[in-house]
């Protein structure tokens, strides 16, 4: 079966704390891509980052770095030194590589208050 | 380069009339997917078309929901008729390759968000 899992439904942080949002997928693909997306109150899903299965180096993208471990399926997401424009919904998804398909997990909503 | 267009943005009807919503996809892109958003939830996928033709129905409840993608370009979702668990935001996007590909970005639109009373 395939599925994501954030745990977290709401995480509330005041400004310029690290903050990070966690991912948990099940899959036995062998070739997957793991995506976050970032969804402000606009509505639309803003991609932010694809990540492949056999890519587990982290990223680092200014404020945002990006924590994969293969070992124990996770996918998590930190925002450092958070800022009140962070404040959305973000999803983690699966994607299978041979479909068109993204699984997304249930949401983590951000709250940053200045 | 314009994204991907949805109209209208809110739309509030009563149970049983019928509702439609429509996608303009990114310029060029031949995969285009109609997701459903409940409150709480993550999108979930209703339906995907490669060009015109549909690749993958399986969640779209077909006893009230239909779609349809002219040409391979724009595309309508349709409910008829409208139940009050239909409420929720509509999602539509594009991506420019089509299936089977990893790195096949999916663009979305702002979507529609349905209030069905």
């Amino acid at each position: 079966a395939q599925k994501v899992t954030q745990a977290q439904t709401e995480i509330s942080v005041v400004e310029k704390e690290d903050v990070t949002l966690d991912c948990v997928y099940e899959t036995r693909d062998t070739t997957y891509y793991l995506f976050w997306y970032k969804q402000p109150p606009s509505g639309e899903l803003v991609f932010l980052i694809r990540r492949n299965s056999f890519d587990e180096q982290n990223e680092i993208s200014g404020r945002y770095s990006w924590n994969f471990q293969k070992s124990t399926s996770s996918f998590n997401f930190t925002i450092t030194a958070s800022q009140v424009v962070d404040s959305a919904v973000y999803f983690c998804a699966l994607f299978r590589y041979n479909t068109d398909k993204l699984i997304f997990g249930t949401g983590t909503r951000l709250q940053v208050f200045p | 380069e314009a994204g991907v267009a949805q109209s209208p943005r809110y739309k509030i009807i009563e149970k049983r009339q019928s509702v439609a919503f429509w996608c303009n996809p990114i310029s060029g892109h031949a995969t285009l997917y109609w997701y459903q958003q409940i409150l709480g939830q993550g999108p979930k996928l209703l339906i995907q078309f490669q060009n015109n033709g549909v690749v993958d129905d399986s969640q779209l409840p077909k006893d009230r929901f239909s779609a349809e993608r002219l040409k391979g370009v724009d595309s309508t979702l349709k409910i008829q008729p409208a139940k009050l668990e239909d409420s929720a935001v509509y999602l539509c996007a594009s991506s420019l390759l089509a299936g089977g590909r990893g790195n096949n970005e999916q663009f979305f639109g702002p979507g529609t968000r349905l209030t069905v009373l």
